[in-house]
């Protein structure tokens, strides 16, 4: 069983660019989240997705979006980079929402962007 | 606003010794709680949940208490060991899906 895998692995952009981050979610998970964790902070909840629909957002601005693919893996999307937006952005899976809101969610290793 | 709350940056114990983490919170809204551990350069490990209809969820070595009075809960590892040594975040959870608010974490040491 494969796990949660994200890219890349670390990036460096410069204020204003864009940036995308990948997700390959867990075989049979169908609900990926996307976390931002600051240094010496908590991961902060950006949004999830479910069967391709995004399923709750947190307080992040609309210059941060996602996607979710048919085959349930998943993008996040940063437009116009703030130097703030430098931090590891962790992806993470779970079985079906719907079933039970109890389940364990399943993180990847994370990406670490830095914004110069 | 810090909804969940790790007021320890920082705690050591001898191995064999218990590691009693600690964790508040202040929306009465949140219904399930967890624990995940997180070495580095690796994505945090789920470790235990608890419900809010429970007062205690044990799992090995590791126990969690909910006390929802007083908005508090500890997760307790016995008998600790040096592989424990790790950051440990406090999670809780609300409403149909799973937006998950973590705390700051605690960094545990276990001593040999």
């Amino acid at each position: 069983e494969t796990g949660v895998t994200q890219s890349p692995t670390h990036l460096i952009k410069t204020r204003g660019q864009q940036v995308t981050l990948r997700c390959s979610s867990q075989s049979g998970h169908n609900t990926v989240s996307w976390y931002q964790q600051a240094l010496g902070q908590g991961p902060q909840f950006i949004f999830q997705y479910y069967r391709e629909e995004e399923n709750g957002r947190g307080n992040f601005p609309p210059r941060f979006s996602g996607l979710q693919f048919p085959n349930y893996s998943s993008e996040l999307n940063v437009n116009a980079l703030e130097l703030d937006d430098s931090a590891l952005y962790l992806c993470a899976s779970s079985p079906d929402t719907r079933v039970s809101r109890y389940n364990e969610q399943f993180f990847g290793p994370g990406t670490r962007l830095t914004v110069l | 606003d810090q909804q969940v709350k790790q007021n320890s940056p920082s705690l050591s114990v001898q191995e064999g010794r218990i590691s009693i983490l600690n964790c508040d919170y202040t929306n009465s809204m949140f219904d399930y709680f967890l624990w995940y551990k997180k070495y580095p350069a690796e994505g945090p490990t789920f470790l235990i949940s608890i419900s809010s209809i429970k007062d205690k969820n044990e799992d090995g070595r590791f126990t969690v208490f909910l006390n929802k009075s007083a908005k508090h809960l500890s997760l307790h590892i016995v008998p600790s060991q040096p592989g424990d040594s790790a950051v440990y975040f406090c999670a809780a959870g609300t409403g149909g899906y799973q937006k998950v608010t973590f705390g700051i974490g605690t960094k545990l040491q276990v001593i040999p």
